[in-house]
Parts: structure tokens; sequence; C-alpha cells
């Protein structure tokens, strides 16, 4: 079964760098999304991409974050001056459209020190 | 009012139970309906769709009640591995956000 991959599984950052963090959707998937759990909270929306632009996003998802798609498989979200309360789980999803089903990947857990 | 709301639990049920979820929704314009369930410190996995008519996938089946905004999971003849979070999610009427519940825990025993 197809799946969504996210690299890297865990990562450790020191407070105010920069990280990447990658995903490789499902490939004939149009739809992909970025949302973050903190520890021991709910799962949170930051935003959507299709065709290249962002089609939504949260009010989590300020100037400090941005996505990209750079090239035909890789889905990426950057975090800028990273803070200590940006420590979550990020997970990456994608669906065929829209209003179709989200399908997670295993998420990257980001560690800011 | 919270935008999905369930019932945290636990639930602690024996192996062979009948045990049900409720949750509640506060947007009226939403669309789309899902349950997901996640294992601990996992991504949550689409568990299925819920539909008006209210429908059903081997032990689980979902309802759905748009004039009370109030989504149901009742899973039957429960199994150790069906122990997680079960999580209540819904898509707003023009986007593409999920929006989750909290989760309620559920626990199966032998």
């Amino acid at each position: 079964e197809p799946e969504v991959t996210q690299t890297p599984s865990h990562q450790v950052t020191q407070m105010g760098q920069e990280v990447i963090l990658r995903c490789v959707p499902i490939s004939n998937h149009l739809y992909f999304y970025w949302y973050r759990q903190i520890l021991g909270q709910k799962v949170e929306f930051l935003v959507s991409f299709y065709n290249n632009e962002i089609s939504e996003k949260s009010e989590i998802f300020d100037d400090q974050f941005s996505v990209e798609r750079p090239d035909g498989s890789n889905f990426t979200l950057k975090i800028r001056s990273t803070k200590l309360e940006d420590s979550a789980m990020y997970f990456c999803a994608s669906s065929e459209a829209g209003n179709q089903p989200q399908h997670f990947g295993d998420g990257t857990r980001l560690s800011i020190l | 009012r919270k935008e999905v709301e369930q019932d945290p639990g636990p639930f602690n049920v024996p192996e062979g139970a009948t045990v049900a979820f409720n949750c509640t929704y506060s947007n009226s314009a939403s669309q789309s309906f899902f349950w997901y369930r996640q294992d601990c410190r996992k991504e949550p996995k689409l568990l299925m769709s819920v539909y008006s008519s209210g429908n059903e996938d081997g032990r689980f089946t979902a309802q759905l009640n748009r004039a009370s905004q109030y989504i149901s999971l009742l899973i039957r003849d429960s199994k150790l591995s069906d122990s997680a979070t079960y999580l209540c999610v819904v898509r707003g009427q023009a986007g593409t956000a999920l929006i989750f519940g909290k989760g309620t825990t559920l626990s199966v025993s032998s």
C-alpha cells in the first residue's frame, strides 16, 4: 500500500536555528498538508498546498513557516528562528483531492533545545 | 465552544465487549467526517469516513446526525489490538483543513 514518508524521524535543533522537514507524498496525490501535534494535545492543521501554492493555512502558520515543493516528489516545511514552543510532532499528509481522506506520514519529532 | 469535542475516556473494556464513542462538532457547515485511530506517538490512521446514512466496516459502525451535529463510533467484539486513541475529525465546508478532536482513549484487556 502506498504511503507518505517523512524524514528525519527525529530532529534536534538549537533555539533560533532553521529546520527543514521533508515529506514524500503518495505519488498520485495532488493535495499536501502539514499538521503538528504538541505532546499531549490534539493534532492541529498548519497548511494545505495544491498546484504549487498554499490553498489554506491556519493562524499557527505565520511568517516563521514556509512550504515548498522543490521537485516532483518532495514537499518540505521550513521553520525559521525556531522557538521552544515549536517542539512537537510534525505530520505530513496527502490526498487525491481536497475533499478526499488524508493519509498521514509517520511524523518527524522536532525537539528545540 | 470547542470545534470538535470528545469524551477523553479512558474507556477500559474486556475483550469481546461493545463500546461506543461520541463526538460533537460546532460548525454546522462541516461537510466531511472521519474517524481516525492513533497509537501512542504514532501518526493518525484513517479508520473510516462517516456518511449521513451511517456506514459499517466489519466490527466498526459510524453514525452521523447532522441536525444534532453529533458523530458516533461503535466497536463490536473488541480486540486487544483495538487499544488506541480514536480521533473524531471534521472538514469544513469550503476548506481542506481537518479539525481534530482530542481523542478518546480505549484500552481493551484480556
